[in-house]
């Protein structure tokens, strides 16, 4: 079963426009998400987090929510970049006594120029 | 410092070989995982390390394969007799001992089982 999901496997922008991906997850544990961006051939490379007792973080262009009742977390991206155009995961963990993430399979974003 | 370093890049072995990784974290970091990622899919715990004790291990660690970090520094992960499932991109990864922090990975081996 999988526990964090990322229902859309791609996603086309215009440059200049917002960005929105989208997490859903399923074990009401988790209190700590992530999202990764990865280009091909690479590894992931943080991009921002959220812990459960915060619903908004912010960080540049990038602001990620969390509604905690809806087990439901974004990721808006504005104004996007050509360079945004990788896969980004979502991941969470379950905090102190867990160390592992659990990470969806990506959405591929593509900004268009 | 330049990050999670690991070595080889790329690895073509035949079916029934045996394969070692390494991984070099970030050095202050105490925590090295080991990821995998197959196509189409998000990277999976294999297992993780604090210091030189291996503290979880996912199922999906089977008995062929098996990962060390003698002196709490670098990891190496071995996979024995290779099968042609084995095939992805192996990511190592290491963070800081506290808690609700991010993991920083490496740019990962692939894996190729012929």
């Amino acid at each position: 079963d999988q526990q964090v999901k990322q229902n859309s496997p791609s996603l086309s922008v215009q440059e200049g426009r917002i960005s929105i991906l989208n997490c859903d997850y399923t074990n009401s544990m988790f209190d700590y998400f992530l999202w990764y961006k990865k280009y091909p051939a690479e590894g992931p490379t943080f991009l921002i987090s959220i812990s459960s007792i915060k619903d908004k973080n912010e960080d540049g262009r990038f602001t990620v929510f969390l509604n905690k009742s809806a087990k439901h977390l974004s990721l808006h991206i504005v104004p996007s970049q050509p360079g945004d155009s990788a896969v980004y995961f979502c991941a969470a963990s379950q905090g102190a006594g867990s160390y592992q993430l659990t990470f969806g399979k990506g959405t591929k974003l593509s900004v268009i120029p | 410092d330049t990050g999670v370093s690991q070595d080889p890049r790329h690895k073509i072995t035949k079916r029934g070989q045996n394969v070692t990784f390494r991984c070099d974290p970030i050095s202050e970091h105490n925590r090295l995982y080991w990821y995998r990622q197959t196509l189409g899919q998000g990277p999976e715990f294999l297992t993780y390390f604090q210091n030189e004790a291996q503290l979880e291990k996912s199922r999906l660690l089977s008995d062929r394969f098996s990962a060390e970090r003698p002196k709490g520094s670098f990891s190496t992960l071995e996979i024995q007799r290779t099968e042609q499932g084995d095939s992805a991109m192996y990511l190592c990864a290491s963070s800081e001992d506290r808690a609700n922090t991010e993991a920083f990975f490496g740019q990962g081996t692939r894996l190729t089982v012929v």
